[in-house]
């Protein structure tokens, strides 16, 4: 059963403290993604990762990092959270990054 | 502008009835996919359709990459189909999924 994870499903941070948001895929794909969804913006895609240690900027990079450092992890990390970083985050894999994406649960973020 | 234009962005139907979703893109696609999301929760992929017609169930697919655009055909409609349907086009090959803003169904009894 091809599944995504990802922890935590729901987190409260305070401004300027560190986030760590965390996927996992058991599939195999290589290709992962991070996107946020913010209401009237739709999805917005924030990193793709091609494979280990080969990750691409997406449409709104800025504020986060990211780091995969075996196929089947790819985490996002946010130094210094800011209130406008309040989202619901979901992480996406495929097998070769042209095929069908599938999304894991999102993770909901709120930044006091 | 938006790349990915979704009509309508919102449909009220009795439990039977059919539907059919409008998905527009401004671009040149290679492929395109349409999601289901449930209020709340994540995408669940409908269906993967660089081209042609797609069916499964309940759900036709149409996809006309020289026209840009994509239908998504629901017939006989149930409570459960209730939620956004969302559509995104890939473009080149970068693996980028470019998304629109869905359409909100809502199925009455």
């Amino acid at each position: 059963d091809m599944k995504v994870t990802q922890m935590p499903r729901y987190l409260i941070k305070r401004m300027g403290e560190n986030v760590l948001l965390e996927c996992g895929q058991d599939m195999s794909h290589e290709t992962m993604y991070w996107y946020r969804q913010d209401p009237g913006l739709g999805l917005q895609l924030i990193y793709i990762s091609y494979d280990v240690d080969s990750n691409s900027e997406g449409d709104i990079p800025k504020g986060y990092r990211v780091s995969r450092k075996k196929r089947e992890h790819f985490s996002l990390i946010l130094d210094s959270a800011k209130t406008n970083q309040t989202s619901v985050y979901f992480c996406a894999s495929s097998l070769t990054g042209v095929d069908t994406q599938y999304f894991g649960p999102g993770t909901r973020l709120l930044v006091l | 502008g938006q790349q990915v234009q979704q009509s309508p962005a919102s449909l009220v139907l009795q439990e039977g009835e059919n539907a059919e979703l409008q998905c527009n893109f401004s671009t040149s696609l290679n492929s395109m996919q349409w999601f289901y999301q449930r209020p709340g929760g994540s995408l669940v992929s409908l269906f993967y359709n660089p081209s042609g017609t797609k069916h499964s169930g309940r759900l036709t697919s149409t996809t006309v990459i020289k026209e840009r655009r994509s239908s998504l055909h629901i017939s006989s409609s149930q409570t459960t189909d209730s939620g956004t349907y969302l559509c995104a086009f890939l473009t080149g090959n970068t693996g980028k999924l470019i998304f629109g803003l869905g359409t909100t169904l809502q199925v009455q009894p």
